[in-house]
């Protein structure tokens, strides 16, 4: 079955400090993956993507993600988050279908 | 360049009443991507359209509808109103669903309740 799986439902860092967010997805064929950011009440803003080529993506607002075929990951990372970085972030995953499939998200919550 | 759009912005219904969600594509896409996101979920796809054709659906049942346009908008209508489709709907926009997976691009959504 597809699925994404983001094992953290709430994080708390302190502003400065490092964040990696965890994905894990299943897919059965050649994965595309995404990382978007929700703002309360909002819509959804792609991050970053990855389709193929260097498993390392940058992205927006000094995020990058890593893919990880042998561990069917895809985590984000930022090397030093901001009060503004507060916000709930989903990983998906498509295919060919152009259907995404989202994990239920991470509320990263930054302290002062 | 324009955003994907969506209106109304908040809808408030009651149980068993039918109601329209509009989308405005991005400009240059030709594809709109429909999703619901309860409350503390992550989004799921309802149903895709391409150049004016369903393109895909996903579990949800035949009360849930759409249509779109030759200026690629689109509509999505639900009839019969339940409880549980209260929820925040999402509608985006891909330049091409024959391109393969292609990156979609999301409105602010709508917000419906049913009492």
């Amino acid at each position: 079955a597809q699925s994404v799986t983001q094992p953290d439902i709430h994080i708390t860092v302190s502003e400065g400090a490092s964040l990696e967010l965890r994905c894990n997805y299943s897919y059965g064929a050649t994965p595309y993956l995404f990382w978007y950011v929700q703002s309360p009440g909002q819509g959804l803003q792609l991050l970053l993507k990855y389709f193929s080529g260097d498993t390392l993506v940058q992205g927006i607002k000094g995020f990058e993600a890593e893919f990880k075929r042998s561990q069917s990951s895809f985590n984000l990372r930022k090397p030093s988050v901001h009060w503004s970085d507060a916000a709930e972030y989903f990983c998906a995953v498509g295919g060919n279908t152009d259907k995404l499939i989202f994990g239920t998200g991470t509320r990263l919550q930054v302290f002062p | 360049e324009t955003g994907v759009t969506q209106s109304p912005t908040h809808l408030i219904k009651t149980r068993g009443q039918q109601v329209t969600l509009r989308c405005s594509s991005q400009s240059g896409h030709n594809t709109v991507s429909w999703y619901q996101q309860a409350l503390g979920q992550g989004p799921q796809f309802i149903f895709q359209y391409y150049r004016e054709e369903e393109n895909g659906r996903g579990n949800f049942p035949p009360r849930f509808s759409g249509l779109q346009f030759p200026n690629y908008s689109s509509e999505l209508n639900v009839n019969a109103l339940e409880l549980d489709d209260s929820a925040l709907y999402l509608c985006a926009s891909s330049r091409s669903a024959t391109r393969g997976a292609d990156t979609q691009y999301f409105g602010p959504g709508t917000r419906l309740t049913v009492l």
